[in-house]
């Protein structure tokens, strides 16, 4: 079964600054798509970022990137120009590519952007 | 463009009833995911709905169950209530079950309390 696991429950950043989530998985497969999701104090999970597995090339979108190790089964998350509306938990998501697969999400890490 | 929606925002049952949730999909999705979400944890999942049937089951005993209707909205039912089933239950939506869409769009979720 996959895991995914985020060693950092807490983190604090100020605001403009850059921070890193980290994110790493176990899994045997070799075709499969990752996700940070946010979910802000109003609850509502929101998709960051998606990478597949496939693509050597990392994601970004916008002041969100991320650094995918495949090697290292290594999914992390930077923040950059953080801002007071990206105070939130952070989940992090593996599935499975092929037909149905559901996410397995990882514990989640509670960043806290500080004026 | 209506996202995911769920209703009721918020429950409260006592040991040993049922409770129905309701979820309504994103415009233009057809297969609906539910996870359990414990306070402080990530989501886990429950089960997938796709043309009206379940296709992929977490590991949750069968007092969980749901129901797909053909418009694709779907029911979260949980029977005899345990106060352990306390938590933020969410409904996810995709495209195209027919063709793989890994992203899922969340709804708010429904807080369930158990007492």
């Amino acid at each position: 079964a996959q895991t995914v696991t985020q060693s950092q429950p807490e983190m604090s950043v100020q605001e403009a600054e850059t921070v890193t989530l980290s994110c790493t998985y176990d899994t045997s497969e070799s075709n499969y798509y990752l996700f940070w999701y946010k979910q802000p104090p109003s609850r509502q999970m929101i998709l960051v970022i998606r990478q597949e597995a496939y693509k050597q090339q990392n994601a970004t979108e916008n002041r969100f990137s991320v650094n995918f190790q495949k090697a290292a089964k290594s999914f992390s998350l930077k923040i950059s120009d953080s801002q007071l509306g990206d105070t939130a938990m952070y989940f992090c998501a593996f599935m499975e590519a092929f037909y149905g697969q559901n996410f397995v999400f990882g514990p989640g890490t509670r960043l806290s952007v500080l004026p | 463009d209506a996202g995911v929606t769920q209703s009721p925002t918020h429950l409260i049952k006592t040991r040993g009833q049922q409770v129905t949730l309701r979820c309504s999909p994103k415009s233009g999705h057809d297969t609906v995911s539910w996870y359990q979400q414990a306070l402080g944890q990530g989501p886990q999942f429950i089960f997938q709905y796709y043309e009206e049937e379940e296709r992929q089951r977490g590991n949750f005993p069968d007092r969980f169950s749901g129901h797909q209707f053909p418009n694709y909205s779907s029911e979260l039912n949980v029977n005899a209530l345990l106060l352990g089933d306390s938590a933020l239950y969410l409904c996810a939506s995709s495209p195209r079950g027919d063709t793989w869409q890994e992203t899922q769009y969340f709804g708010p979720g429904t807080r369930l309390l158990v007492l």
